[in-house]
Formats: C-alpha cells, sequence, structure tokens
C-alpha cells in the first residue's frame, strides 16, 4: 500500500521568507502528485499537479518538484504571505485513487 | 460555474439512524469520490466510482452505501448511524483516470450524538 507522509506537520515563519513543504512516498509508480491547500472548515484547493514524466511545475509564487525515484516531492513557496497560512496536502495517484499525505500547517506571520 | 456541491453542509443525527448525503457535479466527470477527514487520520477514501452504475470500495467502507444511477450524483448513505462516523465528508471528482486533477467539494460536517 502506497504510503505518503509529509514533514514537518507544523511551520511557523514570518512573512517575506521563502519555505520548503516536503512529501515523500513509498512506491515511486505513480502517474502524478497533486498539491492541494485546505483552509480551516473548508475543502480542498488543487495548487498544482505534476505528471510523472514531469520534474515541476509552476503556478505564481508556487514551485512544485518530483523525483519518482527517490519518492520524494517539494513545494516550494516564494515571499510568504499571511494569506498563505492554510494546511497544505500531497497526493499521489498510481491508479484511480489518490493517497494522501497528512498535511504541513503553514502559519505565516505577519 | 457550480462544479461539486454537496448536501446539507451540516448536519446532526443521531445513533441508529440512516442519513444521506448528497454530491452533485456540473462537469460531467466519469469519476467521483468520496473520503472522510478525521484528525489524526487524515483522509481516508470510503467509495468511488468509475462511471453511472460502476462502484467500488475505498479503504473505509463499512457502514456506508453508495450508488451512482446519474453521471452527475453521487450520494453517500449511512445506513445506521455511528458515533465513529462523526467526521466532515468530501466528495471529489475526476475527469479521468491517469494525468488529471481531482476536484473537492466543500464537505460536509456530519454529527452523530
Amino acid at each position: 500500500k502506497q504510503e505518503v507522509t509529509q514533514i514537518p506537520a507544523a511551520l511557523s515563519v514570518p512573512e517575506g521568507e521563502n519555505l520548503v513543504l516536503n512529501c515523500s512516498f513509498t512506491d515511486s509508480a505513480i502517474y502524478n502528485l497533486q498539491w492541494f491547500r485546505q483552509d480551516p472548515g473548508k475543502g480542498l484547493t488543487s495548487l498544482l499537479l505534476i505528471q510523472s514524466s514531469q520534474r515541476e511545475q509552476t503556478s505564481g509564487r508556487l514551485n512544485a518538484s518530483l523525483d519518482k525515484s527517490s519518492g520524494r516531492s517539494t513545494l516550494y513557496i516564494a515571499a510568504s504571505q499571511p494569506g498563505d497560512s492554510a494546511t497544505y496536502l500531497c497526493a499521489v495517484s498510481p491508479t484511480i485513487k489518490f493517497y494522501f499525505g497528512s498535511g504541513t500547517k503553514l502559519n505565516v506571520k505577519p | 460555474d457550480a462544479g461539486i456541491t454537496q448536501s446539507p453542509r451540516y448536519k446532526i443525527t443521531e445513533t441508529g439512524r440512516q442519513v444521506t448525503l448528497m454530491c452533485h457535479q456540473t462537469w460531467s466527470h466519469s469519476y467521483m469520490f468520496w473520503y472522510r477527514q478525521d484528525l489524526g487520520h487524515g483522509l481516508r477514501l470510503i467509495y468511488y466510482s468509475a462511471a453511472a452504475d460502476i462502484t467500488d470500495k475505498g479503504e473505509v467502507p463499512d457502514g456506508y452505501v453508495v450508488s451512482r444511477s446519474k453521471t452527475e450524483n453521487f450520494p453517500l448513505t449511512l445506513e445506521s448511524a455511528t458515533r465513529s462516523q462523526t467526521s466532515v465528508y468530501f466528495c471529489a471528482t475526476r475527469l479521468a483516470p491517469r494525468n488529471n486533477e481531482q476536484f473537492f467539494g466543500p464537505g460536509t460536517r456530519l454529527t452523530v450524538l
């Protein structure tokens, strides 16, 4: 069974700092990896989808990388803002289903 | 463009009662999913469906029933609610099995007393 781990579980940074969130998975046979954002009491919002053939994807201040062979992905957030405060989840898809990590709770302090 | 809607958004019920959570999508995505999210367990897949009349069990299906008579609807029924089913339930869709994003509804917060 695919296991997805996100470290750290929580992170607090001052506004303006660049930061990296980590995601690791046990089985490298995946089709894609997706990063989500979840605000308290809300649903999941898709941030980035990386296909298995890709190394990275970018959207605005976000950059996600994928290293299938090592079973790792990182989400880089540039120039963090208080509005970035949320829980970030990664999910990998070896077939139809996605397997989720437990998330990293990010707090960006003004 | 509503995307995915879930109803009700909040529900309080009693142990032993039957409860149905509704999920409706406006995109005609083939795949639909039901998850529950609990502190300490993250998101766990309950059931999923590849098309109308095709459903399959996920990680935690016991105590739940699903149906999918129309592509756009995927109701989740708790046949006899238990306190352990108190959770936040999310419906999600996916256009195709590979190389496509998964999109989530706003969730239903269910409390079983």
